[in-house]
């Protein structure tokens, strides 16, 4: 079967650094995708990785190791604001998205 | 419009009655997406649509029907609606299937 591995819920401090982690199983792998939600709003999109490596976008990065199934997104100088649910999404051989359930990110002052 | 729009934002709807969300895109995306969420689990394709004209079953296509006429447009109904239905609906779009998606808002239904 299918599988994506996330923590259900973490908390960090106002600006402190902190990882996410994201473990997958899928039928062929064609992307690994990071979105943000925030409460009773839609998903948006914040980083791919397709290959092996870190990709950085502003304060976001995000790492993928394909041997290891397995990619992290870290946040920095983390605000207020990063309090959200964080989607981790592998495109599989069909070229469809498996969503793992999200990690609920509480940030305290 | 701007982006993806989806009605109703929310619906309370009788066991056994058919509805259909709408959602609209003015992205001129080929692909669409018709996913639900439910507490504790990931996002869950229904259907889906590569372009215009096709579409086809997701990971949980049951009770539920698309419709891809045009582009822009992609309605999903629920013949006869039961309780496990309740949930929120998002659609969403993307350039082409390889590309990043983009939601609309949301409809959440709740089947009494």
């Amino acid at each position: 079967g299918q599988n994506i591995d996330q923590p259900t819920e973490m908390t960090a401090t106002e600006g402190a650094i902190v990882q996410i982690n994201c473990t997958y199983q899928t039928s062929g792998f064609n992307g690994l995708f990071w979105y943000q939600q925030h409460a009773g709003e839609a998903p948006t999109f914040l980083s791919y990785n397709v290959l092996d490596g870190l990709e950085e976008k502003g304060r976001f990065s995000s790492f993928l190791s394909r041997s290891k199934g397995y990619s992290y997104l870290l946040l920095k100088e983390l605000q207020m604001k990063d309090s959200a649910s964080y989607l981790c999404a592998v495109r599989d051989s069909n070229y469809q998205l498996i969503w793992g359930a999200g990690t609920k990110l509480i940030i305290k002052p | 419009i701007a982006g993806i729009t989806q009605a109703p934002t929310s619906q309370i709807l009788a066991a056994g009655r058919r509805m259909t969300l709408r959602c609209t895109q003015d992205m001129r995306h080929n692909a669409m997406y018709w996913y639900r969420q439910d507490l504790g689990l990931g996002l869950r394709l229904i259907h889906y649509s590569n372009t215009a004209g096709t579409t086809g079953k997701g990971e949980v296509p049951d009770g539920y029907s698309v419709s891809r006429a045009n582009t822009d447009d992609f309605p999903l109904t629920l013949a006869s609606a039961v309780p496990s239905q309740t949930s929120v609906y998002f659609c969403a779009s993307s350039r082409g299937p390889e590309d990043e998606q983009f939601f609309g808002p949301g409809t959440r239904l709740t089947v009494l």
